[in-house]
């Protein structure tokens, strides 16, 4: 199993430009989750995904939309990216059961750069 | 409001000694308590966790965690601490993955 990935490793984007930040995981997980990491804030959730088709907002959604057509992908899209989205952006899925539940599994991160 | 608070920034210790790192909480009801920990360019890993039973739960790595339900407490120990452990170390809390709090983490460096 690959476990989480996240495409592409590192962007630098222009203020308003769009992109799509790509998240997939071949664990079969229900749940799939977008944080963004800035520094002395920790992680806040920005959307989550309890299965295909069903997307909700987190915490700071602003700015950020979700899809979920398939189980196994979670694309994130910047609409017209702002210097303020300059952070380090996670993908993480779950499979909520007795023996693992509410444990996330992360993948490794994109590092966007607004200028 | 749900809060997780990890008082310290940055710890060094050096090889061989203790560790313990400092996590608070603020919830309505007891939360699941989980450690993460994040190596330099790499995503987060799961320490631990506590969901409910012994307050002392027992992780990866060698590392420990104690709930205290009177402190609203899950401080994160290790008896001897080696330079791998070097790294970013996250608590977080909540009941569901939709309501889960991180704190601003602990940066841990181990003197040789």
């Amino acid at each position: 199993n690959a476990g989480v990935t996240q495409t592409p490793k590192f962007q630098v984007l222009k203020t308003g430009q769009s992109m799509t930040l790509q998240c997939a995981q071949d664990m079969n997980h229900e749940y799939m989750s977008w944080y963004r990491q800035d520094p002395g804030m920790g992680l806040r959730l920005i959307h989550y995904s309890v299965g295909a088709g069903i997307t909700d907002q987190g915490e700071v959604p602003n700015g950020y939309n979700v899809s979920r057509s398939t189980t196994e992908d979670f694309p994130l899209r910047l609409l017209s990216a702002a210097p303020s989205q300059t952070s380090v952006y996670f993908c993480a899925s779950s499979h909520p059961g007795l023996a693992d539940q509410e444990t996330q599994y992360f993948g490794p991160g994109t590092r966007l750069l607004v200028l | 409001a749900q809060s997780v608070t990890q008082p310290d920034i940055h710890i060094t210790v050096s090889e061989g000694a203790s560790l313990e790192l400092r996590c608070n909480y603020s919830y309505g009801a007891t939360p699941y308590l989980f450690w993460y920990v994040q190596s330099p360019g790499q995503g987060l890993q799961l320490l631990l966790k506590y969901f409910s039973g012994d307050t002392l739960v027992q992780g990866i790595k060698g590392f420990e965690a104690e709930f205290k339900r009177s402190q609203s407490s899950f401080n994160l120990r290790k008896p001897s601490v080696h330079w791998s452990d070097a790294a970013e170390y996250f608590c977080a809390v909540g009941v569901n993955n939709n309501d889960m709090r991180f704190g601003a983490g602990t940066r841990l460096t181990v003197k040789p």
